[in-house]
């Protein structure tokens, strides 16, 4: 039971250049969610998915898309990457309904040059 | 709009002394706090949860308080052991669409414990 993994560990981009974020989960969760953490700050929401077939904006959702690919898979591709999404990227998921504890995975951190 | 506020980016605490975290919100339609602990190159983990229906919750080391009339909860470890290195963050949870939960993060506290 490996939880919530993210690949690839560690990017480095050029400005507009493009790649995809790969989040898989074997908990059989329904709700799956997108975060960036930048120093200083918390986590803030890009994107959710609250269940298979559904996306949804967070508060930071520009320059951003992603694809709930099945029950276990949430995407998340950055089109032209800019210095601006230099940041730590966590995927999380919840089996939604009354469950409030989100489980992260590892976290991607990202450089855009 | 900086919701939901740590105000103190470090705290340093002696081995087996308490260590109280704090985290102020401004945000009334929360409906459950979080706490949660991260190392360095990993993913945060949950520590301890509270509903806004109540103002105290244990879980062996870790008390998480709540006071709602002055939008302010604390977490204390009590005894605070050197495993307990490492920032935490303080969340508040409030409902999406069907059953998914929005958390809001606070900008986290680095504890150190010294032996």
């Amino acid at each position: 039971n490996a939880g919530v993994t993210q690949t690839p560990k560690f990017q480095v981009l050029k400005t507009g250049q493009s790649m995809t974020l790969q989040c898989a989960q074997d908990m059989n969760h329904n709700s799956m969610y997108w975060y960036r953490q930048d120093p200083g700050m918390g986590l803030r929401l890009i994107y959710y998915s609250a269940s298979e077939g559904t996306t949804d904006k967070g508060e930071v959702p520009n320059g951003y898309n992603v694809s709930r690919l099945n029950k276990r898979e949430f995407s998340l591709r950055l089109e032209s990457a800019a210095p601006s999404q230099t940041s730590v990227y966590f995927c999380a998921s919840t089996t939604g309904g009354w469950s409030y504890e989100q489980y992260f995975g590892p976290g991607t951190r990202l450089t855009v040059t | 709009d900086q919701q939901v506020k740590q105000n103190s980016p470090s705290l340093s605490v002696q081995e087996g002394r308490i260590s109280i975290l704090n985290c102020d919100y401004t945000n009334s339609m929360f409906d459950y706090f979080l706490w949660y602990k991260k190392y360095p190159a990993e993913g945060p983990t949950f520590l301890i949860s509270i509903s806004s229906i109540k103002d105290k919750n244990e879980d062996g080391r870790f008390t998480v308080f709540l006071n709602k009339s002055a939008k302010h909860l604390s977490l204390h470890i009590v005894p605070s052991q050197p495993g307990d290195s490492a920032v935490y963050f303080c969340a508040a949870s409030r409902p999406l669409i069907q059953g998914a939960q929005k958390l809001v993060f606070g900008q986290g506290t680095r504890l150190t414990i010294n032996p």
